[in-house]
């Protein structure tokens, strides 16, 4: 069946260093792919998606471009903040089934 | 637009007794998912429902846990005779679902379970 594998964490980082979570997923057919993160003691937040091929999505400096032939959609900020602490879950869904990889915690200190 | 609510936030139980954790989707949203989160640990699919229908209960453990989805009202999972081991926090999230199918789920802040 489908799934995710994301890179495993835990990842520290420099303030206004770049970062790089990476994330691959089998699936049949054309699933959308999505990022997701978790601030302590909150729900999972959308934090961008991506539809189809080559789309790629962002939001608040964030970035992750669906690429079908190596089936991936790697996260990457160029320049972290102390405030992007938290787990960031990529997945995936099609025809309402959603998977999603096992969270990768990123540490950011200044 | 109200997101998805879930309530109560926390609720700590005796071994033994029910628990009962609501949820309340996305307005237009048919589809309702629940899942576990244990400390430090990734999510747990264990329920997908659609209105007053069980589409896919096989994150569930056969005893002691339901789910429902009624046509008026939120969905609800319940627990019976709570062991220590039921201790997380379970989350709720809802979709479009029918065209939408591929649309992300939206998720509500969880309740947070303890059990004594």
């Amino acid at each position: 069946g489908d799934s995710v594998t994301q890179m495993e964490g835990p990842v520290t980082l420099s303030e206004e260093a770049f970062l790089t979570i990476n994330c691959t997923y089998t699936a049949t057919g054309y699933p959308s792919l999505f990022w997701y993160v978790q601030y302590p003691g909150e729900g999972l937040q959308l934090l961008l998606k991506a539809t189809k091929a080559d789309d790629k999505g962002s939001n608040k400096g964030f970035e992750a471009t669906y690429r079908k032939e190596t089936t991936s959609f790697h996260l990457e900020k160029g320049s972290v903040q102390v405030s992007d602490s938290a787990v960031y879950f990529c997945a995936l869904k099609q025809n309402n089934d959603m998977r999603f990889g096992a969270g990768t915690r990123l540490t950011v200190k200044p | 637009n109200a997101g998805v609510m879930q309530n109560p936030r926390h609720l700590v139980r005796r071994r033994g007794q029910e628990a009962r954790l609501r949820c309340s989707p996305v307005k237009g949203h048919s589809h309702v998912y629940w899942y576990r989160q244990l400390p430090e640990e990734g999510l747990k699919f264990m329920v997908y429902l659609q209105k007053e229908n069980i589409i896919d209960e096989s994150g569930m453990p056969k005893e002691r846990f339901s789910a429902e989805f009624p046509k008026e009202g939120p969905s609800i999972l319940r627990i019976q005779q709570v062991v220590r081991g039921d201790s997380a926090a379970y989350f709720c999230a809802s979709s479009p679902g029918g065209q939408n199918s591929n649309q992300p789920q939206h998720f509500g802040d969880g309740t947070r379970l303890s059990i004594l």
